[in-house]
Order: structure tokens, then sequence, then C-alpha cells
């Protein structure tokens, strides 16, 4: 059965810090990935997606970066955090056909900026 | 931004049917109607799609109108574990944004 991971499940961060956040698919191949971020108070909004190695696509221009070194790894940086950046980020995976059918979404990690 | 439009908040009593709205208006005729719920703290949780019929798992069932206009999430026998956030999202490919969704609070 596949599983997705994700960690850290917290983390606190002073402002200016850099961030890596890590996500692992496991029992599936060629996945789709995706980053959320839901702020308080606020929807998910889709941040990144990748439909392969290397492939990135980027929804909202912001302070964070993502790649995917393997094909079931998908990772979230930011070289300096800002305040802005706290929320709480969770990955998910889709099948290699495309988003029409289910995301499998991750525990999630919470991050606060201070 | 989402292309949804949900209420905020809704009651449902325990053992009752919950009927969650929702209204797509703009959608486009490949875009597909997904629901998620999300339980505080987790991830979402896939509940249901459909594009133009009706559609009905373990879950749920959905309902669409026929001008695709607005559907209905029916939790027939809604249980207190069945309180979360739901969201109703419309698109195609691989840009879902949720919305805020509606905060579905079941009663004993």
């Amino acid at each position: 059965s596949q599983t997705i991971h994700q960690w850290p499940a917290t983390l606190v961060q002073p402002v200016g810090s850099p961030l890596s956040l890590e996500c692992t698919v496991e029992g599936t191949s060629n996945p789709n990935l995706y980053w959320y971020r839901q702020a308080a108070g606020r929807g998910l909004q889709l941040l990144f997606y990748s439909v392969g190695i290397g492939q990135i696509s980027s929804e909202v221009p912001q302070n964070l970066s993502a790649s995917r070194p393997q094909d079931r790894q998908f990772i979230l940086s930011s070289k300096k955090l800002l305040l802005s950046d706290s929320g709480f980020y969770l990955c998910a995976w889709s099948g290699a056909s495309g988003v029409t059918g289910e995301l499998f979404f991750g525990e999630g990690s919470r991050l606060t900026v201070l | 931004d989402a292309k949804t439009t949900q209420p905020t908040s809704m009651d449902c009593a325990e053992g009752r049917a919950a009927n969650l709205p929702c209204n797509h208006s703009t959608i486009s005729g490949n875009e597909y109607v997904y629901w998620y719920r999300q339980i505080h703290s987790q991830g979402p949780q896939y509940i249901i799609h459909g594009l133009k019929n009706n559609e009905t798992n373990e879950m749920a069932s959905l309902i669409i109108t026929e001008d695709r206009k607005s559907s209905t999430l029916i939790l027939p026998h809604a249980t207190l574990r069945d309180t979360a956030v739901y969201y109703c999202i419309s698109g195609s490919g691989y840009a879902l944004n949720f919305g805020k969704g509606t905060s579905l609070l079941v009663t004993p």
C-alpha cells in the first residue's frame, strides 16, 4: 500500500533562518507531488507541484522553493524565513495520470516563525 | 482563488443526514467537482468526486445539478466523527486550490 511521510511535524524557527521540510512517498512510482500551505484562518493554498524528477511548477510567487531530487522525494526550502511563512504545510501525492481522482495528504508540518 | 462558494458553517444532529451545498457557477465542461474533509490539525481526506453524474461511495453521495453550477454532498447518517471542515473544489489538471470550506459540527 502507498504511504506518505513528511517531517518534521513541528518546527519553530527565527526570522531569517533557513528551512527544509521533507516528504517521501512509498509504494508507488512516478507520483505527482504537491506542497500546500494553510495559514491561520485560511484555506489550503497550492504552492508547488511536480510531475517528475527535477520538474517543479510554482503556483504562487513567494519566499519558498521546492526540489524533487528523487522520484518519491519532495523538499520544501527557504533560505531566509519571514514571519508570513508561518503555517501548516502539507505534502500530497496523486497518481501519474493527473488530478482526476484523489490527492493523498501527509500528516503536515506546523511551522512557527518568530 | 477558489472558484467555489460554500457556507461558512453548518450544524447537524447525530444520525441525521448532513447536506452540504456548494456553488461552482463558473465550472468548465472538463472540470470535476471534488470533496475533501479535514479534521483539525490533520491532512485533508478525499471523500468523493464527480463530473456530471451523481456519485455514491461508502462515505457519501454527491449530487450535481444538471447545469453543473452547484452540487450537494450528502452524509446519510452523520456521526460525531464527521465533525470537520468540508472542502468543495472544482478543477482539472494539477492546480487544485482549497477555499475555506464549510465547518460542519455534528451534535449529539
